[in-house]
């Protein structure tokens, strides 16, 4: 298996811009998770589905926020309009439900000037 | 809420020394999972070692040991025989058992430990 799939790897946008972030999780996982990091505030979660269904999004930081999960290979976390604090790397994990270990992916480095 | 701490940011040793990486948790719980996840320059996460909380002996794995203090709440990375390869930033991290309607099962982690093995 390929792992966790993130696109794009980096992204640079202007703020006020729309930030679309990718996932596409390990086949068979049902939960999956969006993690931001930046060195001031570590890592925080922002968002977990399971079986595509979000269960827990307060770590979600405003309503320029947003997560689907339209189908069990595909996530999407957006961000409308980015603004430069936005700036960080955002990650995407999966599991299988009840399974402690998680899967990351390699990230997406997003810069917002 | 549970909360995971790290007050090492930074460490280094010497190539084929040992070195101990701190971790303190609070939690009211008493069945949950314990983690150390790498984090080497290429952003990968990737996990080293986990501890079940009901299990006292210490996990290990190769070079890489725990010292699980559950009273103390205590998590403690061991490395030794360092490595060039092992210059990363080390997390710790916390999972809380069992997985219900109430529990989601979020990995909550530490600030993070930058390590660097000099050679």
């Amino acid at each position: 298996d390929a792992g966790v799939i993130q696109s794009p790897r980096h992204e640079v946008t202007e703020m006020g811009q729309e930030v679309t972030l990718r996932c596409k999780p390990i086949s068979g996982h049902n939960s999956l998770f969006w993690y931001r990091q930046t060195m001031m505030r570590g890592l925080e979660l922002l968002i977990y589905f399971n079986n595509n269904v979000p269960i827990d999004d307060s770590g979600m930081p405003e309503d320029r926020f947003s997560a689907k999960m339209p189908n069990a290979s595909f996530s999407t976390l957006k961000i409308q309009p980015s603004e430069p604090r936005d700036s960080a790397v955002y990650f995407c994990a999966s599991r299988i439900q009840g399974n402690t270990e998680a899967f990351f992916g390699q990230g997406t480095r997003l810069t917002v000037v | 809420a549970q909360t995971v701490t790290q007050s090492q940011p930074e460490m280094s040793v010497q190539e084929a020394e040992t070195v101990t990486l701190s971790c303190t948790y609070d939690t009211s719980e008493s069945n949950y999972y314990l983690f150390w996840y790498k984090q080497p320059p290429s952003r990968q996460m990737i996990l080293v070692i986990r501890q079940e909380a009901y299990k006292q002996q210490n996990a290990t794995e190769n070079r890489f040991s725990v010292n699980f203090q559950k009273a103390a709440k205590s998590f403690s990375l061991k490395i030794s025989d360092s490595q060039l390869g092992d210059t990363a930033m080390y997390f710790c991290a916390f999972l809380r058992l069992p997985f219900f309607s109430g529990n989601t099962g979020k990995l909550i982690f530490g600030q993070g430990t930058t390590l660097q093995v000099k050679p």
